[in-house]
């Protein structure tokens, strides 16, 4: 399902460190996950997508994880930069047709 | 290629008066069609999907609606908004199974 109503909670790395953001799931039968980013005032971008049958998938930085036992799933980005800046989401997807947002989670790259 | 349109990008709306967003595609057939809803520093709600013309999935009841009166239109709409409608609204598409592309957004403020 989604979380709505709370607080994003915060990330703050320094620049040229890697970041590590969580996202907990709550459908078991998901079968599809995707992690988007978020500018301030712009709508959603797709970053990667990793689907239930594999636990790993890497993209240009950028390293999705999950693991189906705990319902977890992380994003991490390698020698995070400013640019990096922006609040990151994880979604799920159950069947093919509903697509269901994490809380989100504001990341903030120190220079 | 494809694209996602969303308009207006901003409105100002009294409490009371209609509503219509209107949002459309190009480039696909048949695809899923969403409108989700963000307050200011919170998750992605969302409020409806759409798998095809004149089949409309609302996820959480309240004061709006939506239609898909073609394959590639999608409407959001209320007959009178109250102050708590104003966030952040976003149109997405998505073919079966893979992730949803989303539109720039409107920023409805009502007053």
């Amino acid at each position: 399902g989604e979380s709505v109503g709370l607080h994003l909670p915060t990330l703050s790395v320094q620049e040229g460190d890697n970041s590590i953001i969580n996202c907990a799931y709550s459908n078991s039968a998901s079968d599809y996950f995707i992690w988007y980013k978020q500018e301030s005032g712009k709508g959603p971008q797709f970053i990667i997508d990793i689907r239930s049958n594999m636990d790993k998938r890497q993209g240009q930085r950028v390293t999705v994880l999950l693991n189906k036992t705990v319902k977890h799933l992380s994003l991490q980005i390698a020698a995070t930069q400013p640019g990096d800046s922006a609040v990151y989401f994880c979604a799920e997807k159950t069947g093919a047709n509903n697509l269901f947002f994490g809380t989100g989670t504001r990341l903030t790259v120190i220079p | 290629s494809q694209t996602i349109h969303q308009w207006p990008a901003t409105l100002v709306q009294p409490v009371g008066s209609p509503l219509s967003l209107e949002c459309t595609v190009e480039g696909t057939s048949n695809p899923n069609l969403y409108w989700y809803r963000q307050a200011a520093g919170r998750g992605l709600q969302l409020l409806f999907y759409s798998v095809g013309i004149g089949q409309i999935s609302s996820e959480v009841p309240q004061n709006l609606s939506a239609s898909r009166p073609q394959d590639r239109q999608f409407i959001l709409s209320s007959k009178k908004l109250l102050l708590s409608d104003s966030g952040f609204y976003l149109c997405a598409w998505s073919e079966q199974g893979t992730e949803a592309f989303f539109g720039q957004g409107t920023r409805l403020t009502v007053v």
